[in-house]
């Protein structure tokens, strides 16, 4: 069974406006949850990290919210630029174990 | 700074060959980690380690064996090849547990045919 899911495999977006990557998780143990970004024939690339202690977390034109009720965190970008058109992939990792369990991505499109 | 390196960038094998993909990290890491990326099923963890000489078993082991001979070097062995096992490998590397962040190598395309 999937513990974390991030249910749109793609969205597009106009340059200027906000991207809102969603992922939901089943596990309420996950107590760390990253964010990574990966371009075409790239490795992934961590972008921004959120404790469970938080519900926020911003850097610079990023920003993780966390609503650990709901077990949903999500990914704000904004201004979106072009070269923010890449795949995301959300993570969350179990405490006392070295591994993180990753979503399945999402494809961001930013459309100048 | 290199940071991690994988080796080779292509392969093609035929079915029942064997292969050994080489992950080199330059930056002292003590975990690292060999994962899968098939579309639609995101990253999926092969095999990790949490130090020198250590090994464990992910979440898709079956077909795989790694090796940890050396802190800076993290090996993934095919010993029979099947087309199931045609994806891209990514191996990765972290500071250790509690920090993880992990810094990813640019991946290995693997046609088994």
């Amino acid at each position: 069974d999937q513990q974390v899911k991030q249910n749109s495999p793609s969205l597009s977006v106009q340059e200027g406006r906000i991207s809102i990557l969603n992922c939901d998780y089943t596990n309420s143990m996950f107590d760390y949850f990253l964010w990574y970004k990966k371009y075409p024939a790239e490795g992934p690339t961590f972008l921004i990290s959120i404790s469970s202690i938080k519900d926020k977390n911003e850097d610079g034109r990023f920003t993780v919210f966390l609503n650990k009720s709901a077990k949903h965190l999500s990914l704000h970008i904004v201004p979106s630029q072009p070269g923010d058109s890449a795949v995301y992939f959300c993570a969350a990792r179990t405490p006392g174990y070295s591994t993180l369990t990753f979503g399945k991505g999402t494809m961001l499109l930013v459309s100048p | 700074n290199a940071g991690v390196t994988q080796t080779p960038k292509f392969r093609v094998l035929k079915t029942g060959q064997s292969m050994t993909l080489l992950c080199a990290q330059d930056m002292n890491h003590e975990y690292m980690y060999w994962y899968r990326q098939d579309p639609g099923m995101g990253l999926r963890l092969i095999h990790y380690s949490v130090g020198e000489g250590t090994t464990a078993k992910g979440e898709v082991p079956d077909g795989y064996n790694v090796s940890r001979l050396k802190k800076q070097n993290f090996l993934l062995g095919l010993e029979s090849a099947a087309p199931s096992q045609t994806s891209v490998y990514f191996c990765a590397s972290s500071y250790g547990q509690m920090n993880t962040e992990a810094f990813f190598g640019q991946g290995t395309r693997l046609t088994v045919v």
